[in-house]
């Protein structure tokens, strides 16, 4: 079965340093979504692409997040610098648009900022 | 926001049918339900999706009342590895998914 594919799995830094967290959507699939899970929000939806396009990160705090997608088959998410209070685990998932099947999430990368 | 209410948690005995309710009493005629499940460390991962018709496939099979207002996903056989959060989505018209607490489902042996 395809799959999406995120690396690293696990990523352990200290506080100010850049981290920067790949997807590898489905093959085929033209939109791609960055979520965060945390114990105290939950899964909340970060920023999403259309055919490379940010269509929407209303979800990601600009000041030092930033999301791009250098080509088709890799999307990138990177916190600089990096703090505390992002300790979480990132998601991206992705999905074709439009279209109603549904979104397919990776297995997330699970990131600690000491 | 989700536009989704589900019990926080159920308990569920090993063979039998699992049966999660999921309240969408706002829904639009053209959004559709989708239903997702996390096990402990995974990605979420997509069960099934209706409009208004019931459906089925390998993993469980949903229920969609008449009014659309609410819906059940049905498990017909739980296993103990059937043991998640359940997710109950509207998806919107930006094709968004807004993920609320879920019900937490215990399969117990």
């Amino acid at each position: 079965d395809a799959r999406v594919t995120q690396t690293p799995r696990h990523k352990v830094t200290e506080m100010g340093q850049e981290v920067t967290m790949r997807c590898q959507p489905i093959l085929g699939h033209n939109t791609v979504f960055w979520y965060r899970q945390t114990m105290m929000q939950g899964l909340e939806l970060l920023a999403y692409f259309r055919n490379r396009a940010p269509l929407d990160d209303s979800g990601m705090p600009k000041d030092r997040f930033s999301a791009e997608m250098p080509d088709a088959t890799l999307a990138t998410l990177k916190i600089q610098p990096s703090e505390p209070r992002d300790s979480a685990v990132y998601f991206c998932a992705s999905g074709l648009i439009p279209d109603v099947q549904p979104q397919h999430f990776g297995d997330g990368t699970r990131l600690s900022i000491l | 926001d989700a536009k989704t209410t589900q019990p926080p948690s159920m308990d569920c005995a090993e063979g039998r049918a699992a049966n999660l309710p999921c309240n969408h009493s706002t829904i639009s005629g053209n959004e559709y339900v989708y239903w997702y499940r996390q096990i402990h460390s995974q990605g979420p991962q997509y069960i099934i999706h209706g409009l208004k018709n019931n459906e089925t496939n390998e993993m469980a099979s949903l229920i969609i009342t008449e009014d659309r207002k609410s819906s059940t996903l049905i498990l017909p056989h739980a296993t103990l590895r059937d043991t998640a959060v359940y997710y109950c989505i509207v998806r919107d018209n930006d094709y968004k998914l807004s993920f609320g607490a879920g019900t937490t489902v215990t399969v117990r042996a």
